[in-house]
This record gives structure tokens, C-alpha cells and sequence, in this order.
């Protein structure tokens, strides 16, 4: 199986920061890459897929870069609904594999 | 967008089989597959198996022996069997819809809330 491996695993930052995650696959899964919002009690949100795609109604400050093996999700200014887990996920070879996870916590 | 609903017991004893129903409603055009995803307590999201339309399924190598799923489409339901659990299968539970992008399946852009699911001894 694909390993994703996030960094780092928790993030503590301010409303108004920039705040980078980053995504490492184990092989190049080319840009076969999506990303996740999670909140507790709620349904995940997919935010980018094809590492760079922002899906319909996220909004623009969320970004995402990378290929082959290394990948970022940017938000560009958090804003307080933000904060949240948020996961990587490879679709380039089966089984489909997620990152542990990036918790981003109010500093 | 579609909206999806997960329901079953949230309790099942060890050995016995989870089952689980997800009823899905709003826009059913275009291409996808219904997907299983689970995440335990503490660890990352574990994607458990997919089934498409026809019935047609892709299970993880990893449960693959243990798992079944079958789709309802008259009753806009799909279910997820898994036999034989522990409590390595206590995990919240959710599922999700997979729709052709024009270049690929794989990435999941419905979920529902997702259902806790305890293995008790």
C-alpha cells in the first residue's frame, strides 16, 4: 500500500496566518492527490483534488500544490472556521490511502 | 452534491457481523461509485471498499475477506457487511460518493456524518 505521511501533526496558529501542510507518498502517485476537511460530528469536506483543484464552493484561500511524491495544502489567511483536521489522500493505486491527519488548533 | 446518511447498531459483540446502510438522496447524474471509509479512534481515515451501480465491487486487500456490500438502487441504499469483527473494527464509520471527474475515480466529494460503531467483548 501507498504510505502518506503529513507534517506536522498539529499545527497551532492565529486568525490571519498563512498556514502550510504538507503530504509525502511513499512513491509518485503523479497528481492523484485530494484533500480533506474534518470536523467532529460532521461529514469530511473535500476541499482540492488532483493535488491542485479546488473543488466547487471552497473557498479561494485554500490551495494545493505538489506531484509525484511531495505535496502542500495552503490556506493563504485562517479564518476561524478553519480550524479543523485536515487529510491527504492518494487515488493512484488501490487500496486509496489517507494521511494520519493534521490537526490545526487556535494558537 | 449528494447527501448521504449512515445507520446500524452502534453496538455489535466480538465474532459476530456489522452491518451498515447508507441512504443517499439529491443529484444522481453522472458516473460514481458509493464508497466505505472508517477511521479508529486516534488514527487516520482507513478506506474500507467501493461498489459502482451494477454491483460491481473493490475491496481493501486488508478486509477484503471479511467484507460484502450490495447497493439498492430502487431504495437509494447501499450496505456494508463485515464479518467476524473485533475491536480492531471499532471505528466511526462513514460512507461517500466517488464521482467521475472526466479523468479519474478516487476522490470523494459527499460523505455523510458517519456512525460510531463499538465492538464490545
Amino acid at each position: 500500500d501507498i504510505q502518506l505521511t503529513q507534517s506536522p501533526s498539529t499545527l497551532s496558529a492565529s486568525v490571519g496566518d498563512r498556514v502550510t501542510i504538507t503530504c509525502r507518498a511513499s512513491q509518485s502517485i503523479h497528481n492523484w492527490l485530494a484533500w480533506y476537511q474534518h470536523k467532529p460530528g460532521k461529514a469530511p469536506k473535500l476541499l482540492i483534488y488532483k493535488a491542485s483543484t479546488l473543488e466547487n464552493g471552497v473557498p479561494s484561500r485554500f490551495g494545493g500544490s505538489g506531484s509525484g511524491t511531495e505535496f502542500t495544502l495552503t490556506i493563504r489567511s485562517l479564518q476561524p472556521d478553519d480550524f479543523a483536521i485536515y487529510s491527504c489522500q492518494q487515488y493512484n493505486v488501490r487500496p486509496w490511502t489517507f494521511g494520519q491527519g493534521t490537526k490545526v488548533e487556535i494558537k | 452534491q449528494v447527501q448521504l446518511q449512515e445507520s446500524g447498531p452502534g453496538l455489535v459483540k466480538s465474532s459476530e457481523t456489522l452491518s451498515l446502510i447508507c441512504t443517499f438522496s439529491g443529484d444522481l447524474s453522472g458516473s460514481f461509485y458509493w464508497n466505505w471509509i472508517r477511521k479508529p479512534a486516534g488514527k487516520g481515515l482507513e478506506w474500507i471498499g467501493r461498489i459502482y451501480g451494477s454491483g460491481s465491487t473493490d475491496f481493501n486487500p486488508s478486509l477484503e475477506s471479511r467484507v460484502t456490500m450490495s447497493v439498492d438502487t430502487s431504495k437509494n441504499q447501499f450496505t456494508l457487511r463485515l464479518t467476524s469483527v473485533t475491536a480492531a473494527d471499532t471505528a466511526t464509520y462513514y460512507c461517500a460518493r466517488d464521482l467521475w471527474r472526466g479523468n479519474s475515480f478516487g476522490s470523494f466529494d459527499s460523505w455523510g456524518q458517519g456512525t460510531l460503531v463499538t465492538v464490545s467483548s
